[in-house]
């Protein structure tokens, strides 16, 4: 199947800092991309639908000016956590949708742990 | 608004079959996906529904009934990897890039 890989795969860091994760479709290029939270024993909660040259689409509930996306180019997108919060910990997957194959499937990256201490 | 059940956890035997049901109520519908997903891990894609009846792919099986909002997973000859929590997600709609909207899981786990 697709690849879509994820940096970093883990980021610890301080209340009030901002943190960047990569999204990176390596074998297809994928003009939408969505970002998923996951907390512990819970299922994926789609954040916001990123989409190549435009903005976001972000899901009844989250912040735009917190959770900011960026989707520069058909392989990458960006997910920018803002002052990062102890709430803010979770596990965070980004999606790419592949086209080329006929289903319309999304692959998922390998997730991001992030804990805000 | 979008509604999708699944049992929250399931045991089976290792070599045996188990069947893990998904219901749905969703705005519209444009197909189904079922994911595996191992802990602390990202879920990997294992098969798609669009039509009703059933989807084989080797130890895995996958069907769908539009009229009940109802599907299964179907997984034969369990192995002791097949531990892991079974996402069923719900396409609503052709428009809005493919979204997903997923079920909490199931967690199966296979024993001795």
């Amino acid at each position: 199947g697709a690849v879509v890989s994820q940096h970093p795969s883990w980021v610890i860091c301080k209340s009030g800092t901002s943190v960047k994760i990569e999204c990176r479709s390596l074998d297809f290029q994928a003009t939408t991309m969505f970002w998923y939270r996951q907390f512990p024993k819970q299922s994926l909660m789609l954040m916001a639908t990123s989409n190549e040259g435009s903005k976001a689409t972000y899901e009844q509930g989250v912040e735009k000016d917190k959770f900011l996306i960026n989707h520069a180019s058909l392989t990458l997108s960006t997910l920018t956590v803002t002052s990062a919060h102890p709430e803010d910990s979770s596990f965070y997957i980004c999606s790419a949708r592949d086209t080329g194959i006929g289903v319309e499937t999304q692959y998922f990256g390998p997730g991001t742990r992030l804990l805000v201490l | 608004g979008q509604n999708i059940d699944q049992p929250t956890e399931m045991t089976a035997t290792e070599g045996a079959i188990v069947q893990i049901n998904c219901t749905y109520q969703t705005s519209g519908f444009n197909g189904l996906f079922w994911y595996q997903q191992h802990a602390g891990e990202a879920p990997t894609f294992l098969s798609y529904n669009v039509l009703d009846g059933l989807e084989e792919k080797g130890r895995f099986s996958s069907f769908l009934s539009r009229s009940k909002g109802y599907s299964y997973l179907l997984l034969k000859e369990l192995q002791m990897k097949d531990s892991a929590s079974y996402l069923c997600a719900v396409r609503p709609q052709k428009g809005g890039g493919n979204k997903l909207t997923f079920g909490t899981g199931t967690q199966l786990k296979v024993e001795l």
